[in-house]
């Protein structure tokens, strides 16, 4: 067990609604991120955490909006899915730049956006 | 700004040949390098990180500051390295964040 998932795994949503995304880790890791994957593009960060109710932008925040009310818990939203947002998504965890700065990833989601 | 490139979208390869994936970045100061590999519809997971300087599943790289290159290599590949490769970058000044470059594909045939 690598301590992180996400859900839900798949799901396929309309233009125009809202999809949430969790992301919930069980080592108490501070930090926290959402990347994209692309083809063509590799992985490109979303938002990350940096603690509890601490958020920040990534290269590409356009659309997207991120929770952490709690250490474990890490919630991305797509206020309103567009199909440019139809990606897989990672959550990945770490312990930040004093620690190695090495993070460990979720099994990803994929979206796809209709 | 921070950049990672990894000049190669797709390397094919032979059984027992060698590899190198490359990967060159740009950034301000003592950056940290890792490799990360993902097996088809899998997560990703770390290979290596430069520090550390170990060999995982017969991979290593070395880290040139003066090329700015991180270049990962193996001896002789074998069918199960067919994944695709990730080059990323942290450092001091990175607030915790990782730059992952393009990735590229390694296709080992029997």
């Amino acid at each position: 067990d690598a301590g992180i998932t996400q859900s839900p795994r798949h799901k396929v949503t309309e233009t125009g609604t809202p999809v949430t995304l969790r992301c919930h880790q069980t080592e108490n890791h501070r930090y926290m991120y959402w990347y994209r994957q692309d083809p063509g593009h590799g992985l490109r960060l979303i938002h990350y955490s940096y603690g509890v109710k601490d958020t920040d932008k990534g290269e590409v925040s356009d659309g997207y909006s991120v929770s952490r009310s709690k250490t474990e818990d890490f919630l991305l939203t797509l206020e309103s899915a567009t199909s440019s947002q139809t990606s897989v998504y990672f959550c990945a965890m770490g312990q930040g730049p004093y620690s190695g700065n090495t993070i460990y990833f979720g099994e990803g989601s994929w979206l796809t956006v209709v | 700004a921070q950049r990672v490139t990894q000049p190669e979208k797709l390397l094919s390869v032979f059984k027992g040949a060698p590899v190198e994936l490359k990967c060159n970045y740009s950034y301000s100061g003592s950056p940290e390098l890792f490799w990360y590999v993902q097996y088809s519809r899998q997560r990703l997971q770390l290979l290596l990180r430069h520090i550390s300087r170990e060999s995982i599943k017969g991979f290593t790289a070395d880290l040139n500051k003066g090329e700015t290159s991180f270049h990962l290599k193996k001896p002789f590949a074998q069918e199960e390295d067919s994944a695709m490769y990730y080059c990323a970058l942290s450092g001091p000044n990175q607030g915790g964040k990782l730059i992952f470059g393009q990735g590229t594909e390694l296709s080992v045939k029997p």
